[in-house]
């Protein structure tokens, strides 16, 4: 079993619409957990992190979290053609030596059709 | 602004070359990261490093090794280039702790081996 997952998609939305992104993860003792967006040919950037049960709200960016269902699943509001890119889900993690590591989900291509 | 850079934005090399990596961040991050990128697979830990020379292997440290001689650089270095090993690195750096979790990566290298 993978340690994050997320539909690979692509998953298409109309501009101005809600897009919903999810993902799971395997180690119940996860605290930390972030979403990058990652445009074509470039590098992953960070756009929301969430540690605690429920929903951070960032704009028209939305994470939510349960840890009891062990989901993360991100929001984007009033979707705008510069929101099509590849979300990556990403999940902190203690190695076996006790260091944080950062294990990512393959990612869910989205592109908003204008 | 945070930089971390690559030293080569592609590169290609032969089956059997000894490969370097090189990976250099100006902001005093203690973590540094090593990733490989391949459709369908998303980001993977290679090996990271929390310390000069304080390494941990990741998720797919097989073929690889790291050297971390001073706090700014980080390499990854392929004994013996395999096709295997043909993807997109990504470089990454992190202030170790607290609340400023993010990851700031560098524009990637993509190595081709034939």
């Amino acid at each position: 079993q993978k340690e994050v997952e997320q539909n690979s998609g692509p998953l298409s939305v109309p501009e101005g619409a809600i897009a919903s992104l999810n993902c799971t993860y395997s180690d119940r003792g996860s605290q930390s957990f972030f979403w990058y967006r990652q445009y074509s040919g470039k590098s992953p950037e960070l756009i929301m992190s969430i540690y605690s049960n429920g929903d951070k709200e960032d704009g028209r960016f939305t994470a939510q979290l349960n840890k009891a269902s062990q989901y993360v699943s991100l929001l984007i509001r009033d979707s705008q053609p510069s929101d099509s890119a590849t979300y990556l889900c990403a999940v902190k993690a203690l190695s076996n030596f006790g260091n944080e590591k950062l294990t990512f989900g393959t990612g869910t291509r989205l592109t908003i059709i204008p | 602004d945070v930089k971390v850079t690559q030293s080569s934005r592609y590169l290609v090399k032969r089956t059997g070359e000894k490969v370097f990596l090189e990976c250099v961040q100006d902001m005093d991050h203690e973590n540094m990261f090593w990733y490989r990128q391949d459709p369908g697979l998303g980001l993977r830990l290679i090996y990271f490093s929390y310390d000069v020379k304080m390494k941990e292997k990741g998720d797919i440290p097989e073929g690889y090794s790291v050297s971390r001689e001073k706090k700014e650089r980080f390499s990854l270095i392929l004994e013996s280039a395999s096709t295997n090993q043909t993807s997109m690195y990504l470089c990454a750096s992190s202030p170790r702790g607290g609340t400023n979790e993010k990851l700031f990566f560098g524009s990637g290298t993509q190595l081709s081996v034939l």
